[in-house]
């Protein structure tokens, strides 16, 4: 089974930090995914990527950027973090053939 | 576009129970249609699928979602509910040009009562 590995589960940042949080996956798939997720509002897109290299902003990518250098890592900058950004964030990994997305277990990042 | 509405953000309902999660998605093209499941402080893991097969779909743990176009609906089922099925449920839809890109749901809490 493929696997998506967040680096951290739980993060806490202070205000105007610069936040990196890494997600590898391990199965070779062309597309990985950002999400952040909060009660009531479901999963909301951030950034994706097709290819090492290349990037596209989802509905919400302010306040965010994104790094993918090699195929499996694929890496969500929060420039200057703030209290708003305080969420579940979610990385997922995905190949055309598949149809489907595979999850990692998330990152929960308090900024304080 | 592509959108998703899932109807109740809590469901309860007793051990034994049929469970029904409802789902209804807008799309302009046919869709792909997921369940995904999460634990709690887990990511989601994928529970079924609909990719223009056959309609209903049987999933892993005993659930099941029938694709309705003409009520644009992906509800999901299971007859008889047990307690580890307390969890949250998403439903999301895929289509386009971007089969890759999916749109969410804002999630129903399943609570199983003893």
């Amino acid at each position: 089974d493929v696997k998506v590995t967040q680096s951290s589960r739980y993060l806490v940042k202070r205000t105007g930090e610069k936040v990196f949080l890494e997600c590898v996956q391990d199965m070779d798939h062309e597309n990985m995914f950002w999400y952040r997720q909060d009660p009531g509002l479901g999963l909301r897109l951030i950034y994706f990527s097709y290819d090492v290299k290349m990037k596209e902003k989802g509905d919400i990518p302010e306040g965010y950027s994104v790094s993918r250098e090699k195929k499996e890592r694929f890496s969500l900058i929060l420039e200057s973090a703030s209290t708003n950004q305080t969420s579940m964030y979610l990385c997922a990994s995905s190949t055309p053939r598949q149809r489907a997305y595979t999850f990692g277990s998330g990152t929960r990042l308090t900024v304080v | 576009a592509q959108s998703v509405t899932q109807l109740g953000s809590h469901v309860s309902v007793s051990e034994g129970a049929l469970v029904l999660l409802r789902c209804n998605y807008s799309s302009s093209v046919p869709p792909y249609l997921f369940w995904y499941v999460q634990y709690p402080n887990q990511g989601l893991q994928l529970l079924l699928k609909y990719t223009s097969a056959a309609t209903l779909v049987k999933g892993i743990n005993g659930f099941e979602a029938e694709f309705k176009k003409s009520e644009t609906s992906f509800h999901l089922t299971k007859p008889s509910a047990h307690m580890s099925d307390a969890a949250e449920y998403f439903c999301a839809v895929s289509g386009g040009y971007n089969f890759n890109k999916f749109y969410f749901g804002s999630g129903t809490k399943l609570n199983v009562k003893p």
